[in-house]
């Protein structure tokens, strides 16, 4: 079984400052990460997900993601961030399924973290 | 397009009262999932399935919850009787599951936000 730890359940940042969320798995298989985000009063958005290949991962709104497999990490990072980017992100871990079983993919979510930005 | 649709937003009722939850994904989805947010529990998966087939049910709190997948653009989440505790926020999420392994990500409704008095 994977599991997902974020650490930070708060992170308050001044507007233009630049941020790092922080995400952690356990896992004793390879994994695929995502990173979600959520706005007041609705569901969870997609912002860039890790399947292989670099690790380095860049996702919509100016966010990326470094994949370190030693660390077993996946932070979430923007240079800059904006008084929009105030929301709750969740970092996420499913495993690896081979094509054509006819199953789908099954999310484990970490408890997320708020992140609140200010003038 | 449309994404996945869910009714009602907000639903308030009394304890003891049957609950329904409606959800309808994004056509051409082949995986649905049934997930509960709360402040304690954070998100929780309940339920999923695969082209209509309930798949892992392992979630689901207890007998008094169950849900249906009757076709492709429609499911249910039923909690019969209610109670207080199970007042969240309850969401609905589709992917395309089969022929792509776990890599396609899951694209969630806005949630109905249940209160149980």
């Amino acid at each position: 079984a994977q599991s997902v730890t974020q650490l930070d359940s708060q992170v308050p940042v001044f507007e233009e400052a630049p941020v790092e969320l922080r995400c952690n798995y356990s896992s004793s298989v390879s994994v695929y990460l995502f990173w979600y985000v959520q706005y007041p009063n609705q569901g969870l958005q997609l912002l860039l997900k890790y399947l292989s290949g670099s690790t380095l991962v860049k996702g919509i709104n100016g966010f990326e993601a470094e994949f370190n497999k030693s660390q077993t990490s996946f932070h979430l990072r923007k240079p800059s961030v904006h008084i929009s980017d105030t929301a709750e992100y969740f970092c996420a871990v499913s495993r690896p399924i081979p094509i054509n079983t006819g199953t789908a993919s099954k999310l484990t979510f970490g408890t997320g973290t708020r992140l609140q930005v200010t003038l | 397009d449309a994404g996945v649709i869910q009714s009602p937003r907000h639903e308030v009722t009394e304890m003891g009262q049957e609950v329904t939850l409606r959800c309808k994904p994004i056509s051409g989805h082949n995986s649905l999932f049934w997930y509960r947010q709360t402040m304690m529990r954070g998100l929780e998966l309940l339920i999923y399935f695969n082209n209509n087939v309930p798949i892992d049910d392992s979630g689901m709190p207890e007998d008094r919850f169950s849900a249906k997948m009757p076709n492709a653009s429609f499911s249910t989440l039923k909690i019969q009787p209610s109670e207080p505790r199970d007042s969240a926020v309850y969401f609905c999420a589709s992917s395309l599951g089969e022929g792509s392994g776990s890599n396609q990500p899951q694209h969630f409704g806005d949630g109905t936000r249940l209160s149980i008095l």
